[in-house]
């Protein structure tokens, strides 16, 4: 048990409104990463942190953003979701030889 | 760039046969390698890894897998299929350079089990 806890595990929305997934690590890792999960296309990152208040973007960062004030917190944000961010989204840390760990998921539909 | 590429999206096999699931992998440097499983409605978990080192690397329910730095491969395998093993299977690649701390995922091969 790698203590990562993401929420809420599943959400239903509309398009156009804000949604805010959350991460929460009990470990004290340093690095953290958002996936997003859809058929054909394995996980793809969309943004990871190195550090509190240090962020990046990952390869299909477009319509999302993060936010990191504490260490066991990452917090992904879609300022206005959409049906193509309809998707399964995984929380990862990174473990000391670079491997990472991941959470349950989070199963988001947007109508 | 990174990249992954599993070429088999499917693949059935019967229980108590032999299993290998093909990776393919483009990275600069030397890499880092990994396999995950993932059930239905889980996250995924972590089956082996590479640093360096021996290239036969040994992981959890009985798999295992090779390095051939020369054919840019990390397969997957286990001797004999259990029903259990039904799940989708992920090859990673990742390195410890600055610009890479982070993994690249294949698409994924999903493995079922014939009684």
């Amino acid at each position: 048990d790698a203590g990562i806890t993401q929420s809420p595990r599943h959400k239903v929305t509309e398009t156009g409104t804000p949604v805010t997934l959350r991460c929460h690590q009990t470990e004290n890792h340093r690095y953290m990463y958002w996936y997003r999960q859809d058929p054909g296309h394995g996980l793809r990152l969309i943004h990871y942190s190195y550090g509190v208040k240090d962020t990046d973007k990952g390869e299909v960062s477009d319509g999302y953003s993060v936010s990191r004030s504490k260490t066991e917190d990452f917090l992904l944000t879609l300022e206005s979701a959409t049906s193509s961010q309809t998707s399964v989204y995984f929380c990862a840390i990174r473990g000391s030889l670079g491997e990472l760990f991941f959470g349950e998921g989070s199963r988001l539909t947007v109508l | 760039a990174q990249s992954v590429t599993q070429p088999d999206i499917h693949i059935t096999v019967s229980e108590g046969a032999s299993l290998e699931l093909r990776c393919n992998y483009s990275y600069g440097a030397t890499p880092y390698l990994f396999w995950y499983v993932q059930s239905p409605g889980q996250g995924l978990q972590l089956l082996l890894k590479y640093f360096s080192g021996d290239t036969l690397v040994q992981g959890i329910k009985g798999f295992e897998a090779e390095f051939k730095r020369s054919q840019s491969s990390f397969n997957l395998r286990k001797p004999s299929v259990h029903w259990s093993d039904a799940a989708e299977y992920f090859c990673a690649v990742g390195g410890d350079d600055g610009s890479a701390r982070q993994l690249t995922f294949g698409s994924g091969t999903q493995l079922t089990v014939l009684p």
